[in-house]
């Protein structure tokens, strides 16, 4: 089974500002997929970025960088330089390659507020 | 850009009825996938498919629903007897195997909104 863990519900963050959404993880398969989707209030769903298990390097795109830490099972959302458009909830979400493989588990969710 | 098309957007149905919410997947694309996020909280999956056959459903994913793809472009999910606590956003999603998908990035749709009173 894989489990997903987003232990903030809420998160404020000042414009200009970088913020970090933490995403926790467990699964016994091998090899998996991490993403990242922000959902804004209008209610899609948009890919933000994505770290395979065994990408050597941090996933960047944009303003958004993962920090990819394997040993600790983490894999936590940077956002640079926050932009009032960031205000949405982030999902976390992770897919397994073995097992799970066809399925896409979300966590919870953070719902990030910028201020101005 | 290709995308996952859903409606209808919103639906209100009354206890008991049957629903049918439409999804086209990306035109490539061989995974098709239905999810669920009751209002302010987390998306739930429901069901996967591939090549005509559900491949994994989630527990929520009971006998009142089935999913379909009728012909090379539609995904259904049906429920047969709407109850209250169906009320959700539903989403499509669909994945590809190469190029751009070779992540395994779903693509989501825009979500179906179902209210039932």
């Amino acid at each position: 089974a894989q489990k997903i863990t987003q232990t903030q519900p809420g998160m404020f963050v000042q414009e200009k500002e970088a913020v970090t959404l933490d995403c926790t993880y467990d699964t016994s398969d091998p090899s998996y997929g991490l993403f990242w989707y922000k959902q804004p209030s209008s209610g899609e769903m948009i890919f933000l970025i994505y770290q395979g298990s065994y990408d050597q390097q941090n996933a960047t795109e944009g303003r958004y960088s993962l920090n990819f830490q394997k040993a600790r099972k983490s894999a936590n959302l940077v956002i640079s330089a926050s932009q009032l458009g960031d205000s949405a909830m982030y999902f976390c979400a992770m897919r397994g390659f073995s097992g799970g493989y066809q399925k896409v588990t979300f966590g919870t969710g953070t719902k990030l507020q910028v201020i101005p | 850009e290709p995308e996952v098309t859903q409606t209808p957007s919103h639906q209100v149905t009354q206890m008991g009825q049957e629903v049918i919410l439409r999804c086209v997947p990306i035109s490539n694309h061989l995974y098709f996938y239905w999810y669920r996020q009751i209002l302010g909280q987390k998306v739930e999956f429901l069901v996967s498919f591939y090549n005509n056959e559900i491949s994994e459903k989630s527990e929520i994913f009971d006998d009142q629903f089935s999913v379909e793809r009728p012909d090379g472009s539609n995904f259904t999910l049906k429920i047969r007897s709407t109850k209250l606590e169906d009320s959700a956003m539903y989403f499509c999603a669909s994945r590809g195997t190469s190029g751009r998908s070779s992540t395994g990035e779903l693509f989501f749709g825009e979500g179906s909104r179902l209210t039932v009173l």
